[in-house]
């Protein structure tokens, strides 16, 4: 099975810096690696797919790259609206979420 | 647009069950297959099980495994995730979601606000 594993675990950042965020993979997962965001008390929201494709209605100032085994999720100017947490997903036999990053304000 | 609007949380005791249930608009359920996805308080996304657009093909996590049960019904565009033997590790926020395959692999796209289930 895939482990997932996310860095750093908190970012604290200012409005309008940029924000870049790391998921590894145990092993090999091509490009087959997914990013969500999940607001505070909200559901989490496809945010990138396939490692590098912005999912509908997504801004382009997120943007995600990697293959293999290590993948990052790049915010391009924060937003006020972007202060959440993120989580990058695979799914093999089964579907793998990493444990989260939390972007906060500075 | 896209609705999915899970209901049936409740507290319950360890040991009793459980059905969820997931009503999806504003899209071709039947075609779709389902999944849910817990978070524990405090904590992260957890997959839960997954079952293919007719039914025919189902999935779960080690961790729910002989305990849950997921299910559809297209004629209703209603998911199911029937609970059993609970824990109180069950306890979190279940959400469905649809999934989006692309060539590559199989993504969770939509998601419902979920619905709390607390084990105590």
């Amino acid at each position: 099975e895939v482990v997932l594993t996310q860095s750093p675990a908190t970012l604290s950042l200012s409005p309008g810096e940029r924000a870049t965020l790391s998921c590894r993979a145990s092993q090999s997962v091509g490009s087959s690696l997914a990013w969500y965001q999940q607001r505070p008390g909200q559901a989490p929201r496809l945010l990138i797919y396939d490692a590098s494709n912005r999912a509908t209605g997504i801004p382009d100032r997120f943007s995600g790259s990697g293959s293999g085994t290590d993948f990052t999720l790049t915010i391009s100017s924060l937003e006020p609206e972007d202060f959440a947490v993120y989580y990058c997903q695979h799914r093999s036999n089964s579907w793998t979420f990493g444990q989260g990053t939390k972007v906060e304000i500075k | 647009e896209v609705q999915l609007v899970e209901s049936g949380g409740a507290l319950v005791q360890p040991g009793g069950s459980l059905r969820l249930s997931c009503a999806a608009s504003g899209f071709t359920f039947s075609i779709y297959a389902m999944g849910w996805v817990r978070q524990a308080p405090g904590k992260g996304l957890e997959w839960v099980s997954v079952i293919s657009g007719f039914g025919g093909e189902t999935l779960y996590a080690d961790s729910v495994k002989g305990r849950f049960t997921i299910s559809r019904d297209n004629s209703k565009n209603t998911l199911y995730l029937q609970l059993s033997s609970l824990r109180a590790e069950d306890t979190a926020v279940y959400y469905c979601a649809n999934t989006f395959p692309t060539t590559s692999s199989v993504y969770f796209q939509h998601w419902g606000q979920g619905t709390l289930v607390i084990v105590s």
